[in-house]
């Protein structure tokens, strides 16, 4: 079965510099989220979008936005990065309208490394 | 906002031995989750199960909505269950996951 797609898998960035995560959530899934991991943290949510729609926001930094496409992938857009930033980056999907049971499926997550 | 508690932050247990991880949440939920986060940071769904008891070979869980917990049963543990798992629930209709801190599983051969 089609899991979520994160790319890239691994990303080392300098401060200052910015980087842009993608995730691709499973076909016909409507609803995607953003979680950081931090080392040695649980998962934090930073955003969610439905249908395109912004529809909840957690932790996420200003320097940090993020969007959802016509295609339903979403793009984690992340400027002025600090070395704060270094994490684990989840993007996990689910379908409101409801394919079985309500739950949200994670993806393997992107590495971020910023030196 | 809602609080997530698990117990115990860590564990250590021989291989072939059972054990009970507990997660605590203070509020309603409309979504519970365990996960298995491995060594190489992937988080594997283990159950969706805001209410009642599944299982799925060694692992089995139980949820009492009604009084605000949720337990994990792991069976004759094998090396390869050591890892993090996670606790999560979802307040509301396709809302975002809190997590708990965590329970840090070490199986020793």
């Amino acid at each position: 079965a089609a899991g979520v797609i994160q790319s890239p898998r691994h990303l080392i960035k300098e401060k200052r510099e910015t980087a842009t995560l993608k995730c691709y959530p499973i076909p016909r899934h409507d609803t995607v989220y953003w979680y950081q991991q931090g080392p040695g943290q649980d998962p934090q949510f930073l955003i969610s979008f439905y249908e395109k729609m912004q529809s909840d926001k957690g932790s996420i930094p200003d320097r940090f936005s993020a969007q959802q496409f016509s295609d339903y992938h979403s793009e984690l857009n992340m400027s002025s990065l600090e070395l704060g930033d270094s994490a684990l980056y989840f993007c996990a999907s689910s379908s409101v309208v409801g394919l079985g049971e309500e739950t949200q499926y994670f993806g393997p997550g992107t590495r971020l490394l910023v030196l | 906002g809602i609080q997530v508690e698990q117990s115990p932050p860590d564990l250590i247990l021989q291989e072939g031995a059972n054990s009970t991880l507990r997660c605590n949440f203070s509020d309603s939920v409309n979504n519970l989750q365990w996960f298995h986060q491995n060594p190489w940071g992937q988080l594997i769904n283990l159950f969706y199960i805001p209410s009642g008891t599944k299982q799925n070979g060694r692992l089995s869980a139980t949820t009492v909505a009604t009084e605000r917990y949720s337990l994990l049963y792991i069976s004759s543990s094998q090396t390869t269950d050591s890892g993090v798992y996670f606790c999560a629930v979802e307040i509301g209709y396709g809302q975002n996951f809190v997590f708990g801190p965590g329970t840090r599983l070490s199986v020793l051969p």
